[in-house]
């Protein structure tokens, strides 16, 4: 099925590791986006690609880097895992305007940083 | 700048009863405002999207919600809740009608209990 395919689903870290969320979509989107959730939060927008070649802030940048490969991939690296890194991370990508307008979520990735 | 309250956190209907998750937004311009949901441990999954036209919008599984610009909200309604309505819902809204930098901006969420 087309969508936003995340991996891992699930990782644990220990402080101070790093490691790389994938995230790939088969829709032809331009644009890409990684979220966390945390209870009582919502998600959150971390970085976001407009289109292949770019990548931007968004509002909880610190302590994350995101490379756009091509434009069916979006990764999300963290150097240095600290505990308040532990949440679900979610890929996103969107396209179209007007009422096409609208984004496909990935399933999650569910990190935890001991 | 924009942004959305999610005016409760938890919501407990009976099976069969109406279902109401209330949201107020706030722009600056003409938002696009979308309604997901997020069953246990699952993804997110679009239930309806409001872009400017019609002010009653259908979702999937019944749901609807009506924009009311006077009231600023974007209330969420099903006639009839079914056990497996219960999940987290999000009620999200974003500046414009597309490009990556009309970013969605998250209510904190509803969790809706359904009691048989």
């Amino acid at each position: 099925n087309a969508g936003v395919t995340q991996t891992p689903k699930f990782q644990v870290l220990k402080t101070g590791q790093s490691m790389t969320l994938q995230c790939a979509q088969d829709m032809n989107h331009n644009s890409m986006y990684w979220y966390r959730q945390d209870p009582g939060m919502g998600l959150r927008l971390i970085y976001y690609s407009a289109s292949e070649g770019t990548t931007d802030k968004g509002e909880v940048p610190n302590g994350y880097n995101v490379s756009r490969l091509n434009k069916r991939e979006f990764s999300l690296r963290l150097e240095s895992a600290a505990p308040s890194q532990t949440s679900v991370y979610f890929c996103a990508s969107s396209d179209g305007t007007g009422e096409d307008y609208g984004y496909t979520f990935g399933s999650g990735t569910r990190l935890t940083v001991v | 700048a924009q942004s959305v309250t999610q005016l409760d956190s938890h919501v407990s209907v009976s099976e069969g009863t109406p279902v109401l998750l209330r949201c107020n937004y706030s722009s600056s311009y003409s938002p696009s405002l979308f309604w997901y949901v997020q069953h246990p441990n699952k993804g997110l999954q679009l239930l309806l999207k409001y872009t400017s036209a019609a002010t009653l919008v259908k979702g999937i599984n019944g749901f609807e919600a009506e924009f009311k610009k006077s009231e600023t909200s974007f209330h969420l309604t099903k006639p009839s809740a079914h056990m497996s309505d219960a999940a987290e819902y999000f009620c999200v809204v974003s500046d414009g009608y597309g490009g990556a930098t009309n970013k969605l901006i998250f209510g904190t969420g509803t969790l809706l209990a359904v009691q048989p």
